[in-house]
C-alpha cells in the first residue's frame, strides 16, 4: 500500500517569513494529493490539492508542488501569520482508490 | 450545506461496553469515510463506502469493531466490546467521486467524536 513521509515533524517561524513543509509517497500510481490544516481540536480542513497532471498550483499565500519522478510534493506557505499555526497534513490517493493515506503531520507555530 | 455531521461530539465510557459513533455526509456525497486520530499513529483510515457498499475495511483494528452504512445519509461505528486502547478522535468524511474514479475527491471531515475508553 501507499506510504507517505513527512518532514519536519514541528517548524517553527518568524511572522512573514516563509514556510515549507515536504512529502514523499511510495505508490507511483497515486495521483491526487491534498493538504490538511488542523487547529487545536477542530477538524482537518482541506487547504490546497493537487493533482497528477500538474506541477505547481497556488492560491494566494499557499502554494504546492510535485515532482512525480521523484515522487515528492511540497506545501509553500509565504508571508506567515500567527493564524497560520497549526498541525499541517498531506495526504495521498490512488486513481481508483478513494481513500487517503497521511503523513504523520507538521507542527507549524508563526512567532508575532 | 450543514456539511458532515457526528455524535455524539464526546462519549465517556467503561471498558467493555458497546459505543456507537454516528455519521451524517454531506448531501449529494457518495464516499464516506471513518478515520481514527491518536498522537501515536496518527490519521488511520477505518472504513470506507462508496455508494453505501464498503470498499476497503483493511484498516478496521480487529472484529470488536464494525461499521455499517444503510443508506446515503447515514453511517454508524460500533465498537463492542471497547477497550481503553480505542481512546481517540473519531473522525467521519465523505466526498463525491465521479464515475471515472478521478474527478472531485475533496474530502470533507465532521467535528468528530472523541472517545474516551476508562
Amino acid at each position: 500500500g501507499e506510504n507517505v513521509e513527512q518532514h519536519p515533524s514541528t517548524l517553527s517561524v518568524q511572522e512573514g517569513d516563509s514556510a515549507v513543509i515536504k512529502c514523499t509517497y511510495s505508490d507511483s500510481a497515486s495521483n491526487y494529493f491534498p493538504w490538511y490544516k488542523q487547529e487545536l481540536g477542530k477538524r482537518p480542513q482541506l487547504i490546497i490539492d493537487i493533482r497528477s497532471n500538474v506541477g505547481e498550483k497556488k492560491d494566494q499565500r499557499i502554494a504546492v508542488t510535485l515532482n512525480k519522478t521523484a515522487k515528492h510534493f511540497s506545501l509553500h506557505i509565504t508571508e506567515t501569520q500567527p493564524e497560520d499555526s497549526a498541525v499541517y497534513f498531506c495526504a495521498a490517493s490512488q486513481a481508483g482508490r478513494r481513500a487517503l493515506t497521511f503523513g504523520s503531520g507538521t507542527r507549524l507555530q508563526v512567532q508575532p | 450545506d450543514a456539511g458532515v455531521i457526528q455524535s455524539p461530539r464526546h462519549e465517556v465510557t467503561e471498558m467493555g461496553q458497546e459505543v456507537t459513533l454516528r455519521c451524517k455526509p454531506i448531501s449529494g456525497h457518495n464516499s464516506l469515510f471513518w478515520y481514527r486520530q491518536t498522537m501515536m499513529r496518527g490519521l488511520e483510515l477505518l472504513i470506507y463506502f462508496n455508494n453505501n457498499v464498503p470498499i476497503d475495511d483493511s484498516g478496521m483494528p480487529e472484529d470488536r469493531f464494525s461499521a455499517k452504512m444503510p443508506n446515503a445519509s447515514f453511517s454508524t461505528l460500533k465498537i463492542q466490546p471497547s477497550e481503553p486502547r480505542d481512546s481517540a478522535v473519531y473522525f467521519c468524511a465523505s466526498s463525491l467521486v465521479g464515475t471515472s474514479g478521478s474527478s472531485g475527491r475533496e474530502q470533507y471531515f465532521g467535528p468528530g467524536t472523541r472517545l474516551t475508553v476508562t
